[in-house]
């Protein structure tokens, strides 16, 4: 069965940075685009970045540009954020998540989340 | 920036229908796909593609998108529907995934 599993989060300064993995099973994993989503306390679902399968290409959201990327390793079955310059918007629960792979962009399994809290 | 705006909260009494809209500009030019979340868990998918249901999702589950407006349908409406809803398109002109704002379904 598809596993998604993050690692990586905790209690960092702002100004500070951070790296999150996520280790994917159960399906190929270079066939498929994979993103990163991300939910502050208490508040909606936001859209932080997405990358396709094999192109250099990524997709962010404009409040993590310049700050964040997104990376991957088909070999190892693994998805990275590298998070520079937090700061305390960042605060949130951030999850890992497969696009459906159908061209419309919707994503069908998510990992359980993992904790980032930016603070002094 | 393209937004999607959903209703705060809809309540909804069991066995009843629940509809839950997302509106944006030409919305219906874009394929729509919802979420359901539950407290303390992570999202599911339950429609994508307007209307499509993934597999193991219920029946009760419908979507529809036109003109500037797309709905998520709960047919028969049970206790275990209640859930904050989200919907989400990819805007392909701007290379932006945008989620709607969240609908908590209340069901009384």
């Amino acid at each position: 069965q598809v596993q998604l599993v993050e690692s990586g989060g905790g209690l960092v300064k702002p100004g500070g940075s951070l790296r999150l993995s996520c280790a994917a099973s159960g399906f190929t994993f270079s066939d498929y685009y994979m993103g990163w989503i991300r939910q502050a306390p208490g508040k909606g679902l936001e859209w932080v970045s997405f990358i396709p399968s094999h192109t250099n290409t990524i997709y962010n959201a404009d409040s993590v540009r310049g700050r964040f990327t997104i990376s991957r390793d088909n070999a190892r079955n693994s998805l990275y954020l590298q998070m520079n310059s937090l700061r305390a918007e960042d605060t949130a629960v951030y999850y890992c998540a497969r696009d459906r792979g159908d061209s419309t962009i919707s994503f069908d399994y998510w990992g359980q989340g993992i904790l980032v809290t930016v603070s002094s | 920036s393209y937004e999607l705006t959903q209703p705060p909260s809809v309540s909804v009494s069991p066995g009843q229908t629940a509809s839950i809209t997302c509106s944006g500009d030409k919305l219906g030019d874009e394929f729509t796909c919802w979420y359901q979340q539950k407290p303390g868990q992570s999202p599911v998918l339950v429609i994508f593609q307007d209307n499509k249901r993934p597999s193991g999702i219920p029946e009760r589950f419908s979507g529809s998108n036109s003109g500037d407006t797309a709905t998520l349908t709960i047919s028969g409406t049970q206790a275990m529907d209640e859930a904050d809803y989200y919907c989400q398109v990819w805007d392909s002109n701007a290379a932006y995934v945008i989620f709607g704002g969240g609908t908590k379904l209340t069901v009384l």
